[in-house]
């Protein structure tokens, strides 16, 4: 079984400064990693995803995610924020096989101050 | 892109009563997911489907079923609503690797 732990319940930032978000993950099997982000009043987008080969990936608005295996962690990260970029994160872990179910972290609240 | 769609955005049901929310995909996914979603808890599997007709419990199913009779429509079913099952439900979608949400169900059960 999987489990995912988000440390940290809420981060608050100012506009146009960097920001990291911390996943670490327990698992006895190899994974699949990924965030999603809930904006307000809407469901689940993906953010990115880690399956195989290199272990720093990006997403299109600028966040990026490191799988470092040895720490079993998934931070997401983000040099400069956007008042845009308010939302809740999920980080989440899947096994390799079936149906490939998803265990989600408890979520971050990122909020961004002007 | 994909789209799942969701019945209902917001519903009000009173203990007691049966509930239906319903899930549809159009991308021809094989599986498919329900979800509630509670604040500090992030999201917990209800049940998942793998295939017409086939379901398998999740984290959290007791109070609930599901219903899978056509590949594109996925249902939760909540048999006698209790003021517990107050939450936001969220179904997905995914043909393997990724899963894909759609807007999610807010659910009060007064």
């Amino acid at each position: 079984a999987q489990s995912v732990t988000q440390l940290d319940s809420q981060v608050p930032v100012f506009e146009e400064a960097p920001v990291e978000l911390r996943c670490n993950y327990s698992s006895s099997v190899s994974v699949y990693l990924f965030w999603y982000v809930q904006y307000p009043n809407q469901g689940l987008q993906l953010l990115l995803k880690y399956l195989s080969g290199s272990t720093l990936v990006k997403s299109i608005n600028g966040f990026e995610a490191e799988f470092n295996k040895s720490q079993t962690s998934f931070h997401l990260r983000k040099p400069s924020v956007h008042i845009s970029d308010t939302a809740e994160y999920f980080c989440a872990v899947s096994d390799l096989t079936g149906a490939q179910k998803l265990v989600f972290g408890q979520g971050t609240r990122l909020t961004i101050n002007p | 892109d994909v789209k799942v769609t969701q019945s209902s955005r917001y519903l009000v049901k009173r203990t007691g009563e049966k509930v239906f929310l319903e899930c549809v995909q159009d991308m021809d996914h094989e599986n498919m997911f329900w979800y509630r979603q509670d604040p500090g808890l992030g999201l917990r599997l209800i049940y998942f489907s793998y295939d017409v007709k086939m379901k398998e419990k999740g984290d959290i199913p007791e109070g609930y079923s599901v219903s899978r009779e056509k590949k594109e429509r996925f249902s939760l079913i909540l048999e006698s609503a209790s003021t517990n099952q107050t939450s936001m439900y969220l179904c997905a979608s995914s043909p393997g690797d990724t899963q894909y949400f759609g807007p999610g169900t807010r659910l009060t059960v007064l």
